[in-house]
C-alpha cells in the first residue's frame, strides 16, 4: 500500500464548528490533493497541492482551504462546517504528472 | 460544469457481455487515467493514456484515447461479476496538468 494515512476516518461535527482533517503521507511525493466524494457527483476537487506551501483551489473550493507546512502533511480545514459538506473526503497523492494518483481511505464527515 | 463527461452513469448487464463506457470532454488533455473503485475504497488506477489514438490492454479491458486526445473509452470484453465497480476517468491538461479531474463516473453491476 502506498504510504498514505487520512485522519481521522470517521467524524460527526455540529453546524458552524470548525473541523481539520490531515492526509499524511511517507512517499514524499510532490502533488497532494483533497477530493469530496457524492452520490451523483463522482470525485470533486477542493484544493491541491503543489509543493510546500504551495496550494491552489480546485472546483468546489467555497468553505475551506488548506495548508501544507511540510512535505508529508496536506491539512484540510472546514472553517464553519455546514450540512451541505457532509460527505465523504479522498486524499490523494502522486510523485509526477501522469503518474498514478494513490487515495487514502478516505474519511467519512457527517455534519448535524 | 463537469469538465469531463462519463457515460452511461450506470450500467447493469449479465456475466460474459461486452461493454463501453466513455469519456469525453470538449478540452484537449496531456494524458487520461481510468480508475476503478470497490465501496469502502479509494480509487485505483487501471492505465494512463498519453498519446493521441493510443490503444491499451489490460487482460479483457481495452483503453483508447481519442485522437485529438478530447475522449476516451473503455471497453470490457465478457464481463464477470469481479468488474463491477463505479469506473472513472480522470485527466490533466495545459499549464495547469497537476490540476488532476474526475470525471462523475459508471457504476458497473455484473450480475452472475
Amino acid at each position: 500500500d502506498a504510504g498514505i494515512t487520512q485522519s481521522p476516518r470517521h467524524k460527526v461535527t455540529e453546524t458552524g464548528t470548525p473541523v481539520t482533517l490531515r492526509c499524511h503521507q511517507t512517499e514524499n511525493h510532490r502533488y497532494m490533493y483533497w477530493y469530496r466524494q457524492d452520490p451523483g457527483h463522482g470525485l470533486r476537487l477542493i484544493h491541491y497541492s503543489y509543493g510546500v506551501k504551495d496550494t491552489d483551489k480546485g472546483e468546489v473550493s467555497d468553505g475551506y482551504s488548506v495548508s501544507r507546512s511540510k512535505t508529508e502533511d496536506f491539512l484540510l480545514t472546514l472553517e464553519s462546517a455546514t450540512s451541505s459538506q457532509t460527505s465523504v473526503y479522498f486524499c490523494a497523492i502522486r510523485t509526477d504528472l501522469n503518474t498514478e494518483a494513490f487515495f487514502g481511505q478516505g474519511t467519512r464527515l457527517t455534519v448535524v | 460544469t463537469q469538465l469531463l463527461e462519463q457515460s452511461p452513469q450506470f450500467l447493469s448487464i449479465q456475466e460474459g457481455e461486452n461493454l463501453t463506457v466513455y469519456c469525453n470532454s470538449s478540452s484537449v488533455f496531456s494524458s487520461l487515467q481510468w480508475y476503478r473503485q470497490e465501496p469502502g475504497e479509494g480509487p485505483v488506477l487501471l492505465v494512463t493514456v498519453v498519446t493521441g489514438g493510443e490503444v491499451k490492454k489490460l487482460k479483457r479491458l481495452t483503453f483508447q484515447f481519442g485522437d485529438a486526445r478530447k475522449d476516451s473509452s473503455l471497453h470490457i470484453t465478457a464481463a464477470q461479476p469481479g468488474d463491477t465497480g463505479l469506473y472513472l476517468c480522470a485527466g490533466g491538461r495545459g499549464g495547469s496538468n497537476y490540476k488532476l479531474t474526475f470525471g462523475k463516473g459508471t457504476l458497473l453491476t455484473v450480475n452472475p
